[in-house]
């Protein structure tokens, strides 16, 4: 089945510095994934989409100054905390979906739990 | 938006009950998926199930998409099946999954 990775599974970091997260589809290709973030007993809220060679697009409400996303090739997309702070502290979730089709079934990394200090 | 309302909130089982969860959608969504996150936090697919019937195991679950709800089986429920229950959707035409509210699940021996 499709394997989705990420990296760091935790990081802890101090205010003000920049976190970078990994997101990486193992055995297939995706031109789209998808950022999440959770909140302790909450659902998942989705932060923005990376597309693959374009910009990404954000939610509203997201910065895209603070969470800078990249997706450089079909199996590899990152997530920058800019200037983390406390507020920031949160798990991240990332997805792809498990053909080019990016309303099929969305599978899902491990998470990273970020804590700023 | 759309609200995608799952029940109930919480649920606690002795292992070997059985139980349904339900997803409620405000409006229509599109593919409709049943995850389980486990207690590290790692999201499982039970099942894509745009509509109909579908059974894996001990679970199977049922989208009726024209009146807007899914159902989540569990029988013979085991301590391995805690955590949290999510449904999740597509809205509005496009590629984004909405989430519901999710249903934490405790079964104890």
């Amino acid at each position: 089945g499709a394997v989705v990775s990420q990296h760091p599974s935790w990081v802890i970091c101090k205010s003000g510095t920049s976190v970078k997260i990994e997101c990486r589809s193992l055995d297939f290709q995706a031109t789209t994934m998808f950022w999440y973030r959770q909140f302790p007993k909450q659902s998942l809220m989705l932060m923005a989409t990376s597309n693959e060679g374009s910009k990404a697009t954000y939610e509203q409400g997201v910065e895209k100054d603070k969470f800078l996303i990249n997706h450089a090739s079909l199996t590899l997309s990152t997530l920058t905390v800019t200037s983390a702070h406390p507020e920031d502290s949160s798990f991240y979730i990332c997805s792809a979906p498990g053909t080019y089709t990016s309303t099929d079934t969305q599978y899902f990394g491990p998470g990273t739990r970020l804590t700023v200090l | 938006g759309i609200q995608v309302e799952q029940s109930p909130p919480d649920l606690i089982l002795q292992e070997g009950a059985n139980s349904t969860l339900r997803c409620n959608f405000s409006d229509s969504v599109n593919n409709l998926q049943w995850f389980h996150q486990n207690p590290w936090g790692q999201l499982i697919n039970l099942f894509y199930i745009p509509s109909g019937t579908k059974q894996n195991g001990r679970l199977s679950a049922t989208t009726v998409a024209t009146e807007r709800y899914s159902l989540l089986y569990i029988s013979s429920s085991q301590t391995t099946d805690s955590g949290v229950y999510f449904c999740a959707g597509y809205t509005g035409g496009g590629n984004k999954l909405t989430f519901g509210t999710g249903t934490q699940l405790k079964v104890e021996l």
